[in-house]
């Protein structure tokens, strides 16, 4: 049980709007990573941090930036909101084992209307 | 440009039988391969992985199968049962990178 939580659940935001999404876990994870998934889509990578410094980043504009605080939890961004945003956003965290097994949240059901 | 391709929408396997899932990959660069189950309303759950110094990699009733040459992984799931309906996503990564490259998934369905 990894116990990564991502709020809000759902959220309904209008074109051009900025929007947030938040990811925490029950324990530390210094690697936090977020994915974009459409539907019918697997994940989309758009970026890692690593101790709070951003550590790659898939094709995705700078309106999608991200932050994370020192105790491990992870904000995603994103600004000027357009239609195709409209996805599945996954955050997913590493254990203390080896970064190869990524940890998924339940996601944030973002529609942009 | 999908690096990681999963090119069976869907599966139906009756209970009891074997389910094989496919996975064909493009870049030769990739040295790591993992499995993904995903039930709705849920984030995908890690469950197999294979490094591509091996050829494949058993966990209980799951195995993977790595194709170098032809690029071409796959997972067997023997026997198959209910629970495992889901969505099986495969993903791909180099060592030296930080980036999970993942395919659209295929729904299995374990008919009773």
């Amino acid at each position: 049980e990894t116990g990564v939580t991502q709020s809000p659940t759902h959220l309904i935001k209008t074109r051009g709007q900025q929007v947030t999404l938040r990811c925490s876990s029950q324990s530390g994870h210094n690697t936090v990573s977020w994915y974009q998934q459409a539907l019918g889509q697997g994940p989309q990578f758009i970026f890692q941090y690593y101790r709070e410094e951003e550590n790659g980043r898939g094709n995705f504009p700078p309106r999608f930036s991200g932050l994370q605080f020192p105790n491990y939890s992870s904000e995603l961004n994103v600004n000027a909101l357009e239609l195709d945003d409209s996805a599945l956003y996954l955050c997913a965290l590493t254990t203390g084992g080896g970064f190869y097994e990524q940890y998924f949240g339940p996601g944030t059901r973002l529609t942009v209307t | 440009d999908q690096q990681v391709k999963q090119n069976s929408p869907s599966l139906s396997v009756q209970e009891g039988r074997i389910s094989i899932l496919n996975c064909d990959y493009t870049n030769s660069m990739f040295d790591y391969f993992l499995w993904y189950k995903k039930y709705p309303a849920e984030g995908p759950t890690f469950l197999i992985s294979i490094s591509s110094i091996k050829d494949k990699n058993e966990d209980g009733r799951f195995t993977v199968f790595l194709n170098k040459s032809a690029k071409h992984l796959s997972l067997h799931i023997v026997p198959s049962q209910p629970g495992d309906s889901a969505v099986y996503f495969c993903a791909a990564m180099k060592y030296t990178g930080n980036q999970f490259y993942f395919g659209t998934g295929t729904s299995l369905t374990v008919i009773p």
